[in-house]
């Protein structure tokens, strides 16, 4: 019964290749996002989606481009990956006006060759 | 900008050593300060979320508390299995649900 689930676990792929990262929760909750985690561990905001609309976009370079057919999914497609890009990124959902907690998947480790 | 910064960044204990974990923030009116368990290979998992200077919660060995300024995370006799990373959160009034992290402490409890 995982609340929010990512695939791959894994990623590695050459650079200037382009790859999809998906994420689905089956929480019910009306909020998802994207964070990624450096070598430094810090965890950093990069998008996140209300029923359906943006409503976070944190100078994330526009090869990266959140997708969310419903609520219960949000899936991050990288265009033309850099060796920057290698990280670990993850899926969250919240519920409600946002003093609800973010529920955080397990991560897609991307490596970029 | 909004800033939270932790200390220690790593922190070695003996089973039963009790000790506390810092995070000092710089928000822009706080809405929520938030406390993330994260073990190697996993997802940050929630602990705690306070809301005002003075508040305190408690889970197991684990007891969170809010300043204006700072929290702690105070850990009592802890065992092996509560060795992970802990994180802090902050989220300001008016940003739209952003969490802002720091960078964690690495807690290791020797048997």
């Amino acid at each position: 019964d995982t609340a929010v689930s990512q695939t791959p676990k894994y990623l590695v792929t050459q650079m200037g290749n382009d790859k999809s990262i998906k994420c689905e929760q089956n929480l019910g909750h009306d909020t998802m996002y994207w964070y990624k985690q450096d070598s430094k561990k810090f965890l950093k905001i990069m998008f996140s989606y209300n029923n359906k609309e943006l409503i976070i976009n944190e100078t994330v370079p526009n090869r990266f481009s959140p997708k969310s057919p419903d609520k219960a999914h949000l899936n991050l497609h990288i265009n033309s990956l850099e060796l920057g890009d290698s990280a670990v990124y993850f899926c969250a959902s919240s519920q409600g006006d946002g003093y609800q907690p973010q529920h955080f998947g397990d991560g897609t480790r991307l490596s970029i060759l | 900008e909004d800033q939270v910064t932790q200390s220690p960044e790593a922190l070695r204990l003996q089973e039963g050593e009790s000790s506390s974990l810092n995070c000092s923030y710089t928000v822009s009116g706080l809405r929520g300060l938030f406390w993330y368990r994260q073990d190697p290979g996993k997802g940050p998992e929630f602990l705690f979320t306070l809301y005002s200077a003075g508040e305190e919660k408690e889970k197991e060995r684990l007891k969170a508390t809010l300043t204006k300024k700072e929290s702690f995370l105070h850990i009592t006799a802890p065992k092996p299995e509560d060795s992970a990373t802990y994180l802090c959160a902050v989220q300001a009034r008016g940003s739209a649900r952003q969490l802002t992290f720091g960078s964690g402490t690495q807690l290791t409890v020797l048997p």
